[in-house]
């Protein structure tokens, strides 16, 4: 079946470090990615996503690149703030048939100042 | 624009109890809906996805259910609630092709 595998978290940086949340996949076939961010009491937001091998998602600072070769689609912002602590889920999922998303467990981030 | 509402944001109810959550789509006509639920310290889990009015598709079996009785609500329900219903109930809907948009969630706790 479909699996998704996050970094354990909690991650602490601070303010200005750079950040990678790894992700892997595994599935079958070629499934879209996703990376959600939650917000301390809050639902889900959809942060980026990629639909094919080698797009890079990006959004507000931050990017990853859909690596096939790897199932891999990393994380990364260059530098992070106080106000990017929140919960990040890495999922995937296919078009039709319901498009059910698979979620990673999440990683959760803490930024200090 | 979409967007979606789901009620209410935090409940209470003892052991043995009904429950009845209830989320709105508007914006989008014919849409896909997801319940999901996310367990302390867990990812989030799909309990059921529908694709239509009346269709529902269990992903797990468990102590809930889920009915849509119009094309943009979508409602999770219990006739008796276990200790381990206890989580952050997510609503979420999409287009089938694409990404799944969220609900603000409901934190239940079952007491």
């Amino acid at each position: 079946g479909n699996s998704v595998t996050q970094m354990e978290g909690p991650v602490t940086l601070s303010e200005e470090a750079f950040l990678t949340i790894n992700c892997t996949y595994t599935a079958t076939g070629y499934p879209s990615l996703f990376w959600y961010v939650q917000y301390p009491g809050e639902g889900l937001q959809l942060l980026l996503k990629a639909t094919k091998a080698d797009d890079k998602g990006s959004n507000k600072g931050f990017e990853a690149t859909y690596r096939k070769e790897t199932t891999s689609f990393h994380l990364e912002k260059g530098s992070v703030q106080v106000s990017d602590s929140a919960v990040y889920f890495c999922a995937l999922g296919f078009p039709g048939g319901g498009n059910k998303l698979t979620f990673g467990t999440g990683t959760q981030l803490k930024v200090e100042l | 624009s979409q967007t979606i509402h789901q009620w209410p944001a935090t409940l209470v109810q003892p052991v043995g109890s009904p429950l009845s959550l209830e989320c709105t789509v508007e914006g989008t006509s014919n849409p896909n809906l997801y319940w999901y639920r996310q367990a302390a310290g867990r990812g989030l889990q799909l309990l059921f996805y529908s694709v239509g009015i009346g269709q529902i598709s269990s992903e797990v079996p468990q102590n809930l259910s889920a009915s849509r009785p119009q094309d943009r609500q979508f409602i999770l329900s219990s006739k008796k609630l276990l200790l381990s219903d206890s989580g952050f109930y997510l609503c979420a809907w999409g287009t089938g092709i694409s990404e799944a948009f969220f609900g603000q969630g409901t934190r239940l706790t079952v007491v």
